[in-house]
């Protein structure tokens, strides 16, 4: 089984910053990587499939990155209603397998 | 629209069985996989297991082989989610969700709280 790290579990920011959301992978999992957002109560959405690409009405200011075992989530300006947990999952290897998460929080 | 709409909330004794439901709806229920993940409280996603209703081909994963049973009835474009002995261990929201083949999860049902308490 794909074991999924990321870093670091909590990021506290203020509206406006940037912030930058690390995944590794335990093997290459080539660019089969997502990423979802969760608010409390909601399921997840997707934002990002393929490592890098934008899901529907995803907004610019969330961007992905990387491949085979180190990916990045970068959102460029944070707005209020982007705090939330994000994962990311691989979809490379069955099961697929999700990263403990990442809180971004209000600093 | 691509909806899927899972079953409501709820409240078990250990040891009973349950079933809860996902019904999808807005496509070809038949062309995608329909998974179930779970969340146990204040915790991360877990996948337990996937089915493609197209053929009813089943996958679980290793954690959760032989603890649910996974179905799905195309006639009614439904997946079933099923346990025969419930845990106070299982108590999570448990969400299905719709994934095309090699390919992220686009879309989710809204959640079922399953509560296990004596």
């Amino acid at each position: 089984e794909v074991v999924m790290t990321q870093s670091p579990a909590t990021l506290s920011v203020s509206p406006g910053e940037g912030a930058t959301l690390s995944c590794r992978a335990s093997q290459s999992v080539s660019s089969n990587l997502a990423w979802y957002q969760q608010k409390p109560g909601q399921a997840p959405r997707l934002l990002i499939y393929g490592a890098s690409t934008r899901a529907t009405g995803i907004p610019a200011r969330f961007s992905g990155s990387g491949s085979g075992t180190e990916f990045t989530l970068t959102i460029s300006s944070l707005q209020s209603e982007d705090f939330a947990v994000y994962y990311c999952q691989q979809y490379n290897n069955w099961p697929d397998t999700f990263g403990g998460g990442t809180k971004v929080e209000i600093k | 629209e691509v909806q899927l709409v899972q079953s409501g909330a709820e409240v078990k004794k250990p040891g009973e069985s349950l079933k809860i439901s996902c019904k999808g709806s807005g496509y070809s229920f038949t062309s995608y996989w329909i998974g179930w993940l779970r969340q146990m409280p204040g915790k991360g996603l877990e996948w337990m297991g996937i089915i493609y209703p197209g053929d009813s081909d089943t996958r679980y994963s290793p954690s959760f082989q032989g603890q649910v049973t996974i179905s799905a009835d195309k006639s009614i474009s439904t997946a079933d989610l099923q346990w025969s002995s419930l845990k106070p261990s299982d108590t999570a929201v448990y969400f299905c969700a719709r994934q095309a083949h090699d390919s992220a999860i686009d879309y989710w049902g809204q959640g079922t709280l399953v509560t296990v308490s004596s």
